[in-house]
């Protein structure tokens, strides 16, 4: 079964950049996806097919991915972006196909 | 704009049954690939299971933990896509999503979850 791990929490200064993580092995051959999800929401979508964002996500979002490493990276942050994010990505070889980080909670100071 | 209204949730028994419904919006159902994804009170989130198009047969997929009690299917003429959930245990309380899929590998729309109480 695919691991995929994240840090169980970020905290960074407004205007500043935040960048979390998702490690797994060999991760770079994959494509690595991003949701945002804030208390009491359902997530959104923010980050796809590793660094493509869909419409009305800010250009602050950006995703890399190399390596055993993903990264979401979200530049300028702002309160509004105090959520949790969780990365995700499909494995064939996996007893759960879509298979999910265990989300890090993004704490603006 | 493409909506997704899940209904269905509620309190039961452990052993008992429950069906999810899922109805949407705002694109062509028919088209795409649809998924329930849930998230245990406090916990992150776990993909439960995963129905094709008819293009693409219509089969499904299933988590390990839900194979066999759970089973997903769609009616396209509705809109509407249904968690079967049979045989629920008290680990199996969540909020439930439905959600789209686009290209078979992410869920690019969401539902506003409906929770799922299995409790006796």
């Amino acid at each position: 079964s695919y691991v995929l791990t994240q840090p169980p929490s970020v905290s960074v200064a407004p205007g500043k950049t935040a960048r979390i993580t998702c490690g797994g092995n060999n991760i770079g051959s994959k494509s690595v996806h991003w949701y945002q999800q804030k208390p009491g929401q359902a997530p959104v979508l923010v980050i796809y097919y590793d660094s493509d964002r869909p419409s009305g996500i800010p250009e602050r979002f950006s995703g890399s991915n190399s390596g055993n490493t993903a990264t979401l990276t979200i530049s300028r942050v702002e309160a509004g972006d105090e959520a949790d994010y969780y990365c995700q990505v499909w494995d064939s070889s996996s007893d759960h196909n879509w298979v999910f980080g265990g989300g890090t909670k993004l704490t603006v100071l | 704009e493409v909506q997704l209204v899940e209904s269905g949730g509620g309190l039961v028994q452990p052993g008992r049954s429950l069906r999810l419904s899922c109805t949407a919006s705002g694109f062509t159902f028919g088209d795409y690939a649809m998924s329930w994804v849930r998230q245990a009170p406090g916990k992150g989130l776990e993909w439960v299971g995963f129905i094709r198009s008819k293009a693409y047969g219509g089969t499904t997929e299933y988590a390990a933990s839900v194979k066999g009690r759970f089973t997903i299917s769609r009616d396209d003429s509705k809109s509407i896509a249904y968690l079967q959930m049979n045989s629920l245990k008290t680990e199996d309380t969540a909020v439930y999503y439905c959600t789209r899929v686009d290209r078979g590998y992410y869920f690019d729309y969401w539902g506003q979850g409906t929770l799922v109480t299995v409790s006796s």
